[in-house]
């Protein structure tokens, strides 16, 4: 079955710490997405990927880092420069970039204390 | 910037019929999408309109107003499963076609 994997579900981390979040996905989508979802709230975009070795700033990308060196993979690093860590974060990719529809993996609860 | 616009929270009885408004303010838009989101769980694609009118898949339907910078989502027959957050995301040319979301609005269906 196609679709998207985030791992682990849920991350504990003290703070300081470097971590950094799994996305795959077996969809052959080009556009690979980092959302940021805080208790109550809309998604706020983190970073995007078009293509291999090329990824943009979204919003809110202070304190984060990501790559993206095969097509399938877009892992999120959460640096101890981002002053509060602690979120719900999803993965999403879609076809090209502008296509409406994303799909997104089941998400990773970071908790840094 | 992007904004939009949903209210925080609606509640409606299992059978009944609930409307999701959304409004945005977003320059170079093009199309408005809704996703569902149970909670802890992802967000789930439910319709796009690209164009002004009606668009109807099963029980849901969306419409979307360019003059008017306004859409909603239509729920009909809910059922307890209806219970979630629901979010408009616009897609705008400005915005390096990336989708801005909405605060999402959270549904309760009651028996």
């Amino acid at each position: 079955d196609g679709g998207i994997t985030q791992s682990p579900k849920y991350l504990f981390r003290k703070e300081g710490q470097n971590v950094t979040l799994s996305c795959e996905q077996n969809l052959n989508h080009d556009a690979m997405y980092w959302y940021r979802q805080d208790p109550g709230q809309g998604l706020r975009l983190i970073y995007y990927s078009q293509i291999v070795n090329d990824f943009q700033k979204g919003d809110i990308a202070e304190g984060y880092s990501v790559s993206r060196e095969k097509k399938e993979s877009f892992p999120l690093t959460v640096t101890s420069a981002q002053k509060n860590p602690t979120a719900f974060y999803l993965c999403a990719s879609s076809i090209w970039r502008e296509a409406p529809e994303q799909y997104f993996g089941p998400g990773t609860r970071l908790t840094v204390t | 910037g992007q904004s939009l616009e949903q209210p925080s929270e609606v509640t409606a009885v299992e059978g009944a019929i609930v409307q999701i408004n959304c409004t945005y303010q977003t320059s170079g838009f093009y199309g408005l999408s809704w996703y569902q989101q149970h909670d802890g769980g992802a967000p789930t694609f439910l319709s796009y309109n690209g164009l002004d009118g009606l668009e109807e898949t099963g029980r849901f339907s969306s419409f979307l107003s360019r003059s008017d910078s306004y859409g909603y989502l239509l729920l009909q027959e809910l059922q307890m499963k209806d219970s979630a957050s629901y979010f408009c995301a616009a897609a705008s040319n400005n915005a390096g076609n990336m989708l801005t979301f909405g605060g999402g609005t959270r549904l309760m269906v009651k028996p």
